[in-house]
């Protein structure tokens, strides 16, 4: 079995703060692909990562950063200087070779970003 | 965009009805998931299709049933509406290999009656 916590159920900031959105995943695999995904109010979900368990240099892309760590089971991400249009809903997904091709979600986390 | 796209925007049914939801996938790709959103939860896995196939099938029970045609669009078809079906209703799509990155059509908000 398989399973992903997003333990922040909301937060708030205000506008050009940082901030980090957490997730813990649980896994008898070895081999497994972690992801971020945004979903705005429009509901589309849109893809914003995707980690194999073999990676764990962290990654940064523009305002956006990951934090991969194996010893504690976690895939942070951080938005640096954060503008409303990050406001939305962030969800952390996990897949792995046995877990029969499903992606496994988290709860999501909802960011506001106030101006 | 991701390409993927899904019909109806919306529906409402009442309880007891049959529904259909369409999905095309992205080009090139074979494989289609589909899930569903409850409101203010995470997507739940219903199953995949692979090659017209079942390809995997989450903790749905079977009036939950899908398709996948030749040119890899797909349905989700679900029986006997219960008003906890009420949800979006998401398709994804990806290349062969099951640990691609999975890309979302923009979803079917289903309304139970």
């Amino acid at each position: 079995a398989q399973k992903v916590t997003q333990a922040q159920t909301e937060i708030s900031v205000v506008e050009k703060e940082d901030v980090t959105l957490d997730c813990v995943y649980e896994t008898r695999d070895t081999t497994y692909y972690l992801f971020w995904y945004k979903q705005p109010p429009s509901g589309e979900l849109v893809f914003l990562i995707r980690r194999n368990s073999f990676d764990e240099q962290n990654e940064i892309s523009g305002r956006y950063s990951w934090n991969f760590q194996k010893s504690t089971s976690s895939f942070n991400f951080t938005i640096t200087a954060s503008q409303v249009v990050d406001s939305a809903v962030y969800f952390c997904a996990l897949i792995s070779r046995g877990s029969a091709r499903q992606l496994t979600f988290g709860s999501g986390t909802q960011l506001t970003v106030l101006p | 965009e991701t390409g993927v796209t899904q019909s109806p925007t919306h529906l409402i049914k009442t309880r007891g009805q049959q529904v259909t939801l369409r999905c095309s996938s992205q080009s090139g790709h074979n494989t289609v998931s589909w899930y569903q959103q409850a409101l203010g939860q995470g997507p739940q896995f219903i199953f995949q299709y692979y090659r017209e196939e079942e390809n995997g099938r989450g903790n749905f029970p079977p009036r939950f049933s899908g398709l996948q045609f030749p040119n890899y669009s797909s349905e989700l078809n679900v029986n006997a509406l219960e008003l906890d079906d009420s949800a979006l209703y998401l398709c994804a799509s990806n290349r062969a290999g099951a640990e691609d990155t999975q890309y979302f059509g923009p979803g079917t908000r289903l309304t139970v009656l």
